[in-house]
Protein backbone atom coordinates (compact mmCIF):
# COMPACT_ATOMS: atom_id res chain seq x y z
CA UNK A 1 0.00 0.00 0.00
CA UNK A 2 0.82 3.79 -0.65
CA UNK A 3 1.56 4.07 3.43
CA UNK A 4 0.08 3.21 6.87
CA UNK A 5 -3.48 3.51 6.92
CA UNK A 6 -5.88 3.29 10.30
CA UNK A 7 -9.43 3.45 11.06
CA UNK A 8 -11.63 4.36 12.27
CA UNK A 9 -9.96 8.42 12.14
CA UNK A 10 -12.30 8.79 15.09
CA UNK A 11 -14.11 7.62 17.94
CA UNK A 12 -16.25 8.55 20.30
CA UNK A 13 -16.81 5.77 23.08
CA UNK A 14 -19.23 6.37 26.41
CA UNK A 15 -17.64 5.40 29.37
CA UNK A 16 -17.11 1.70 29.83
CA UNK A 17 -18.07 0.59 26.30
CA UNK A 18 -15.42 -1.35 24.25
CA UNK A 19 -13.49 -0.31 21.35
CA UNK A 20 -11.36 -1.60 18.43
CA UNK A 21 -8.76 0.50 16.31
CA UNK A 22 -7.89 -1.28 13.44
CA UNK A 23 -3.90 -0.68 11.74
CA UNK A 24 -3.39 -1.54 7.95
CA UNK A 25 0.75 -1.36 7.50
CA UNK A 26 2.57 -0.91 4.63
CA UNK A 27 2.84 -3.67 2.22
CA UNK A 28 5.27 -6.06 3.24
CA UNK A 29 6.28 -4.59 6.84
CA UNK A 30 7.88 -7.19 9.46
CA UNK A 31 7.11 -4.79 12.14
CA UNK A 32 4.22 -3.30 13.89
CA UNK A 33 4.14 -0.77 16.54
CA UNK A 34 1.46 0.95 18.83
CA UNK A 35 2.01 4.20 20.21
CA UNK A 36 -0.78 6.58 22.18
CA UNK A 37 -0.04 10.14 21.68
CA UNK A 38 -1.62 12.60 24.51
CA UNK A 39 -2.69 16.23 23.81
CA UNK A 40 0.40 18.11 23.55
CA UNK A 41 2.62 15.14 24.14
CA UNK A 42 4.69 12.69 21.79
CA UNK A 43 3.81 9.61 21.38
CA UNK A 44 4.52 6.76 23.86
CA UNK A 45 5.13 3.35 22.93
CA UNK A 46 2.83 0.69 23.40
CA UNK A 47 3.39 -2.40 21.92
CA UNK A 48 5.46 -4.39 19.16
CA UNK A 49 4.93 -7.14 16.55
CA UNK A 50 7.10 -8.76 14.39
CA UNK A 51 4.90 -10.58 12.05
CA UNK A 52 2.07 -12.42 14.30
CA UNK A 53 4.91 -12.46 17.38
CA UNK A 54 4.09 -9.69 19.90
CA UNK A 55 7.62 -9.15 20.99
CA UNK A 56 6.63 -6.38 23.39
CA UNK A 57 3.80 -5.19 25.18
CA UNK A 58 5.56 -3.45 28.12
CA UNK A 59 4.03 -0.07 27.27
CA UNK A 60 0.37 -0.97 27.37
CA UNK A 61 -1.20 0.94 30.39
CA UNK A 62 -3.74 -1.52 31.85
CA UNK A 63 -4.90 -5.50 31.35
CA UNK A 64 -7.57 -3.68 29.26
CA UNK A 65 -5.30 -3.00 26.47
CA UNK A 66 -4.99 -5.75 24.04
CA UNK A 67 -3.43 -5.64 20.62
CA UNK A 68 -3.13 -8.70 17.79
CA UNK A 69 -1.48 -9.58 14.54
CA UNK A 70 -2.74 -12.75 13.66
CA UNK A 71 -1.53 -13.33 10.33
CA UNK A 72 0.92 -11.12 10.48
CA UNK A 73 -0.38 -7.76 8.84
CA UNK A 74 -3.49 -5.97 9.99
CA UNK A 75 -3.45 -5.17 13.50
CA UNK A 76 -6.40 -4.17 15.69
CA UNK A 77 -5.92 -3.09 19.26
CA UNK A 78 -8.65 -3.32 21.78
CA UNK A 79 -9.43 -1.41 24.33
CA UNK A 80 -12.62 -2.58 26.86
CA UNK A 81 -14.19 -1.00 29.57
CA UNK A 82 -12.70 2.33 28.51
CA UNK A 83 -12.16 5.20 30.22
CA UNK A 84 -11.94 8.57 30.41
CA UNK A 85 -8.09 8.79 30.86
CA UNK A 86 -7.97 6.29 27.28
CA UNK A 87 -8.66 9.61 25.28
CA UNK A 88 -6.07 10.05 23.15
CA UNK A 89 -4.47 9.52 19.35
CA UNK A 90 -4.22 6.28 18.65
CA UNK A 91 -0.85 5.98 16.52
CA UNK A 92 0.28 2.72 14.12
CA UNK A 93 3.88 2.27 12.61
CA UNK A 94 5.51 0.07 10.37
CA UNK A 95 8.64 -1.18 9.23
CA UNK A 96 10.13 -3.12 6.14
CA UNK A 97 12.30 -5.68 8.41
CA UNK A 98 12.25 -6.36 12.27
CA UNK A 99 14.94 -6.11 15.04
CA UNK A 100 17.32 -3.30 13.02
CA UNK A 101 18.20 0.08 14.97
CA UNK A 102 18.69 1.47 11.65
CA UNK A 103 14.78 1.09 10.51
CA UNK A 104 12.78 3.85 10.00
CA UNK A 105 9.24 3.28 11.44
CA UNK A 106 6.62 5.22 8.95
CA UNK A 107 3.25 6.37 11.08
CA UNK A 108 -0.24 6.49 10.03
CA UNK A 109 -2.90 9.27 10.80
CA UNK A 110 -3.90 7.95 14.01
CA UNK A 111 -7.44 7.18 15.41
CA UNK A 112 -8.57 9.83 17.49
CA UNK A 113 -10.35 8.47 20.72
CA UNK A 114 -12.80 10.38 23.19
CA UNK A 115 -13.72 8.52 25.92
CA UNK A 116 -16.94 10.62 27.58
CA UNK B 1 14.94 4.84 31.76
CA UNK B 2 15.61 6.86 28.20
CA UNK B 3 14.33 10.59 28.35
CA UNK B 4 14.20 12.96 25.49
CA UNK B 5 13.36 16.83 26.33
CA UNK B 6 12.46 19.67 23.62
CA UNK B 7 13.08 22.96 23.86
CA UNK B 8 11.71 25.53 23.32
CA UNK B 9 8.27 24.28 23.37
CA UNK B 10 6.66 26.40 20.89
CA UNK B 11 8.59 28.90 18.77
CA UNK B 12 6.87 31.53 16.79
CA UNK B 13 9.12 32.66 13.70
CA UNK B 14 8.92 35.54 10.92
CA UNK B 15 9.32 34.56 7.19
CA UNK B 16 12.81 34.20 6.38
CA UNK B 17 13.83 33.76 9.92
CA UNK B 18 16.44 31.20 11.10
CA UNK B 19 16.12 29.72 14.40
CA UNK B 20 17.20 26.59 15.99
CA UNK B 21 15.02 23.63 17.96
CA UNK B 22 17.06 21.65 20.68
CA UNK B 23 16.73 17.74 21.64
CA UNK B 24 18.59 16.43 24.86
CA UNK B 25 18.55 12.94 25.54
CA UNK B 26 19.69 10.94 28.19
CA UNK B 27 19.74 7.10 26.67
CA UNK B 28 21.79 3.87 27.35
CA UNK B 29 23.86 3.42 24.15
CA UNK B 30 21.78 5.67 21.36
CA UNK B 31 21.35 3.83 18.04
CA UNK B 32 19.81 6.29 16.38
CA UNK B 33 18.55 9.72 17.19
CA UNK B 34 15.18 10.48 14.63
CA UNK B 35 13.43 13.49 13.28
CA UNK B 36 9.94 13.92 12.23
CA UNK B 37 7.18 16.39 11.33
CA UNK B 38 3.95 16.20 12.44
CA UNK B 39 0.81 18.44 11.27
CA UNK B 40 -2.50 18.88 13.06
CA UNK B 41 -4.71 16.01 12.78
CA UNK B 42 -1.96 13.75 11.19
CA UNK B 43 0.32 11.08 12.07
CA UNK B 44 4.43 11.74 12.36
CA UNK B 45 6.24 12.53 8.85
CA UNK B 46 9.71 11.15 9.10
CA UNK B 47 12.51 14.03 8.31
CA UNK B 48 16.24 12.19 9.14
CA UNK B 49 18.29 9.57 11.15
CA UNK B 50 21.49 10.33 12.73
CA UNK B 51 23.38 8.05 14.46
CA UNK B 52 26.68 9.27 15.74
CA UNK B 53 27.89 12.73 17.26
CA UNK B 54 29.21 15.07 14.45
CA UNK B 55 26.76 13.40 11.55
CA UNK B 56 24.64 16.33 10.09
CA UNK B 57 21.74 15.50 7.58
CA UNK B 58 19.57 18.46 5.54
CA UNK B 59 16.61 18.48 3.05
CA UNK B 60 15.68 21.78 1.99
CA UNK B 61 15.98 24.10 4.77
CA UNK B 62 16.20 22.02 7.23
CA UNK B 63 19.31 20.61 9.17
CA UNK B 64 19.60 18.10 11.82
CA UNK B 65 22.79 17.70 13.94
CA UNK B 66 23.97 15.91 16.75
CA UNK B 67 26.51 15.64 19.48
CA UNK B 68 26.72 12.92 22.20
CA UNK B 69 24.02 14.71 24.77
CA UNK B 70 21.61 16.69 21.84
CA UNK B 71 20.57 17.37 18.33
CA UNK B 72 19.59 20.84 17.12
CA UNK B 73 17.41 20.86 14.07
CA UNK B 74 18.21 24.31 12.03
CA UNK B 75 15.24 25.76 10.12
CA UNK B 76 17.09 28.35 8.11
CA UNK B 77 15.10 31.28 5.91
CA UNK B 78 11.83 29.45 6.88
CA UNK B 79 8.21 29.48 5.06
CA UNK B 80 4.76 29.57 6.74
CA UNK B 81 5.00 26.10 5.42
CA UNK B 82 7.10 24.88 7.03
CA UNK B 83 5.13 25.70 10.37
CA UNK B 84 4.40 22.33 12.20
CA UNK B 85 5.00 20.31 15.22
CA UNK B 86 8.50 18.54 15.32
CA UNK B 87 9.36 15.83 17.39
CA UNK B 88 12.48 14.16 18.09
CA UNK B 89 12.84 10.48 19.39
CA UNK B 90 16.07 7.93 20.43
CA UNK B 91 16.23 4.48 20.36
CA UNK B 92 18.40 2.94 22.74
CA UNK B 93 17.27 -0.79 21.00
CA UNK B 94 16.28 -2.55 17.88
CA UNK B 95 12.99 -0.99 17.85
CA UNK B 96 11.53 1.56 20.70
CA UNK B 97 11.18 5.34 20.01
CA UNK B 98 11.17 7.46 23.27
CA UNK B 99 9.38 10.80 21.75
CA UNK B 100 9.93 14.38 22.99
CA UNK B 101 7.20 16.59 23.64
CA UNK B 102 8.00 18.53 21.01
CA UNK B 103 8.48 21.67 19.51
CA UNK B 104 5.60 23.66 17.72
CA UNK B 105 6.56 25.90 15.17
CA UNK B 106 4.51 28.66 13.66
CA UNK B 107 6.15 30.74 10.85
CA UNK B 108 4.28 34.14 9.75
CA UNK B 109 4.38 35.51 6.71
Amino acid sequence: GAGVSQSPRYKVAKRGQDVALRCDPISGHVSLFWYQQALGQGPEFLTYFQNEAQLDKSGLPSDRFFAERPEGSVSTLKIQRTQQEDSAVYLCASSFLGGRARETQYFGPGTRLLVL
Amino acid sequence: EDQVTQSPEALRLQEGESSSLNCSYTVSGLRGLFWYRQDPGKGPEFLFTLYSAGEEKEKERLKATLTKKESFLHITAPKPEDSATYLCAARSNDYKLSFGAGTTVTVRA
